[in-house]
């Protein structure tokens, strides 16, 4: 079985800094896809990035970014010029392209943006 | 409306009661998950519905009760709860016909307690 790992249970970041959140998964399989996702105190899951595994070219999203390292199974999360809104847990989810499987979450890394 | 919606939004139930979740969502999605999320755990799958059928169900214990009359209702269906059961229950939709990159999209959840 597939297993996400955040190592991170919580950061900080001066507003406007830069901050990376890391991410790995253990996997045999070579096709997936991997997101972040980003729940806020308002609780709502949003998703803020995706990733498929067979580009090797890293996904962007305006001041989001991802390092996908495919050999090391890592999947680090880069938020640009930090804003207050950013604070909140973030998410990474793996999911298999196999039919039938599905999400398997992290545990999450709670992030502060600091003024 | 759009998205996913849930209700009620917030839960006290005792041990005896019985009660449901309810979860909507607009998006024209097949797929539909009842997710548990306790504090500083992982987020657990509990059920999974595709094309209202039951595909995945994580040994749940059986005071759980989930119901999917259609593509776009879900339900979760409470009985004889135990404390450790107070959590947040999220509703996820997603649209699974092949295309696995879909993200889900999530409600804002019902925040349960038992007294």
């Amino acid at each position: 079985a597939q297993t996400v790992t955040q190592s991170q249970p919580e950061m900080s970041v001066q507003e406007a800094e830069t901050v990376t959140l890391s991410c790995t998964y253990d996997t045999s399989e070579s096709d997936y896809y991997l997101f972040w996702y980003k729940q806020p105190p308002s609780r709502q899951m949003i998703l803020v990035i995706r990733q498929e595994a067979y580009k090797q070219q890293n996904a962007t999203e305006n001041r989001f970014s991802v390092n996908f390292q495919k050999a090391a199974k890592s999947f680090s999360l880069k938020i640009s010029d930090s804003q207050l809104g950013d604070a909140a847990m973030y998410f990474c989810a793996y999911r298999s392209a196999d039919y039938g499987q599905n999400f398997v979450f992290g545990p999450g890394t709670r992030l502060s943006v600091l003024p | 409306e759009t998205g996913v919606t849930q209700t009620p939004r917030h839960l006290v139930m005792g041990m005896t009661n019985k009660k449901s979740l309810k979860c909507e969502q607009h998006l024209g999605h097949n797929a539909m998950y009842w997710y548990k999320q306790s504090a500083k755990k992982p987020l657990e799958l509990m059920f999974v519905y595709s094309l209202e059928e039951r595909v995945e169900n994580n040994s749940v214990p059986s005071r759980f009760s989930p119901e999917c009359p259609n593509s776009s209702h879900l339900f979760l269906h409470l009985h004889t709860l135990q404390p450790e059961d107070s959590a947040l229950y999220l509703c996820a939709s997603s649209q699974d016909a092949g295309r696995f990159n879909q993200p889900q999209h999530f409600g804002d959840g019902t925040r349960l307690s038992i007294l």
